[in-house]
């Protein structure tokens, strides 16, 4: 069953703790993103990667770290530098991140709430 | 700064009518436009895209596009209430750049 898999559902941080959220696909895509969402708001970009080993800034990357040491996974850390934290995380991936294959899927999410 | 703009709604309609979405891009050199739909507590789902100019339907769901204006709609026939949701317009251009999603438009399909 191919997909995108985020863990948890649910993540409890307490203050000055870094606490890390999974991101998986098996669909062998090449890129991954990372975005935020807060309550009523859009989604906003964190972090994304096209390859292995290589990821870019996205446009609030503060307070936050990524790796992509496999293809098919991309960790996405919230460091205690994030002061508010508290927000629905989505991750994404795509064929590649351009040529016409930028179609983006998104895994179920994982909600950090602050203790 | 690439922008893509929505009504943040929400914009009511009754069952059985059409919905219209619309979204607005910046960047004129924009080439795929995306609409995706997002459940309260969920994530979003892929509906359509589209890449040239005119209308493109699935089922009850038809893109338009109109690059000369810059503007996507994404109509929704025979609404139902199981339609209401937070639709999710985006956009690509380009050069390595991921997706630039608007912030969505709240539809209310009333029975």
């Amino acid at each position: 069953d191919g997909g995108i898999t985020q863990s948890p559902k649910y993540l409890f941080r307490k203050e000055g703790q870094n606490v890390t959220l999974s991101c998986e696909q098996n669909l062998n895509h090449d890129a991954m993103y990372w975005y935020r969402q807060d309550p009523g708001q859009g989604l906003r970009l964190i972090y994304y990667s096209q390859i292995v080993n290589d990821f870019q800034k996205g446009d609030i990357a503060e307070g936050y770290s990524v790796s992509r040491e496999k293809k098919e996974s991309f960790p996405l850390t919230v460091t205690s530098a994030q002061k508010n934290p508290t927000a629905f995380y989505l991750c994404a991936s795509s064929i590649a991140g351009t040529g016409g294959q930028e179609t983006q899927y998104f895994g179920p999410g994982t909600r950090l709430l602050v203790l | 700064q690439k922008e893509v703009e929505q009504n943040s709604g929400p914009l009511s309609v009754p069952e059985g009518a059409i919905a219209s979405l619309n979204c607005t891009y910046s960047d004129r050199g924009s080439q795929s436009f995306f609409w995706y739909r997002q459940y309260s507590g969920k994530s979003p789902e892929l509906i359509m895209f589209i890449y040239s100019n005119g209308d493109k339907e699935d089922g009850r769901f038809t893109a338009q596009l109109n690059k000369a204006s810059q503007y996507v709609s994404l109509l929704i026939r025979d609404s139902q209430p199981s339609d209401s949701a937070t639709y999710l317009c985006a956009v690509n251009t380009p050069g390595n750049t991921p997706l630039v999603f608007g912030k969505g438009t709240r539809l209310s399909v009333i029975a």
